[in-house]
């Protein structure tokens, strides 16, 4: 079963520029998050879907971020414009919606460094 | 508003048991998560406990006070590889599917 798939793993930009990223959860799974992971902490929620639906998008910063999930698989997540602080990695995640809900599978990140 | 806290670092030696402490705040609360990172990876799952107890999967066991707000993971048998970031996750918000990642602890296993 493949995992979680991100890409690009690794996106430099100058500020004020925009930028993509995108993410195939595993088959199947109705849940995906957005996770952004400053250096040294943990990963902070910026939003939830529940299939095509975003449930929880309270943490997104909404002035310069946006996100869709088309037909309930592939997500994208997008900055326009970054700012330096928006350096970070930027996880998807994707759980199934049922008693195993809790546990949920990490794609190996976005790198973003803006210069 | 919630909050978690775990010690920033852990040190020990292989072959040693560690234990790593979360105590958490949260205005709702349905469980506590464990993962594991390495530098440059991916989070990934180890453990949850909805209930009271501890729950034991191989060498890693985690535990939890829902009265007490804390719970803990314990490393057994520590490896070389076990060396990491250790975060605990609360989870809470309508219908518990909003997890809440605490600051996690660095575990450095020395030989």
């Amino acid at each position: 079963e493949a995992g979680v798939v991100q890409s690009p793993r690794y996106k430099i930009i100058e500020k004020k520029q925009p930028v993509a990223f995108w993410c195939n959860p595993i088959s199947g799974h109705n849940t995906l998050y957005w996770y952004r992971q400053n250096l040294g902490q943990g990963p902070e929620l910026l939003i939830r879907y529940e299939n095509e639906e975003a449930v929880d998008d309270s943490q997104l910063p909404k002035d310069r971020f946006s996100a869709e999930r088309l037909k309930g698989v592939d997500s994208t997540l997008k900055i326009q414009p970054a700012e330096l602080g928006d350096s970070a990695v930027y996880l998807c995640a994707s759980s199934l919606a049922d008693t195993r809900s809790y546990e949920q599978y990490f794609g190996p990140g976005t790198r973003l460094t803006v210069t | 508003g919630q909050s978690l806290e775990q010690p920033s670092e852990v040190t020990a030696v292989e072959g040693a048991i560690v234990q790593i402490n979360c105590t958490y705040q949260t205005s709702g609360f349905y469980g506590l998560s464990w993962y594991q990172q390495h530098d440059g990876g991916a989070p990934t799952f180890l453990s949850y406990n909805a209930l009271d107890g501890l729950e034991e999967t191989g060498r890693f066991s985690s535990f939890l006070s829902r009265s007490d707000s804390y719970g803990y993971l314990l490393l057994q048998e520590l490896q070389m590889k076990d060396s990491a970031s250790y975060f605990c996750a609360v989870r809470d918000g309508n219908y518990g599917q909003n997890f809440v990642f605490g600051p996690g602890t660095r575990l450095s296993v020395l030989p």
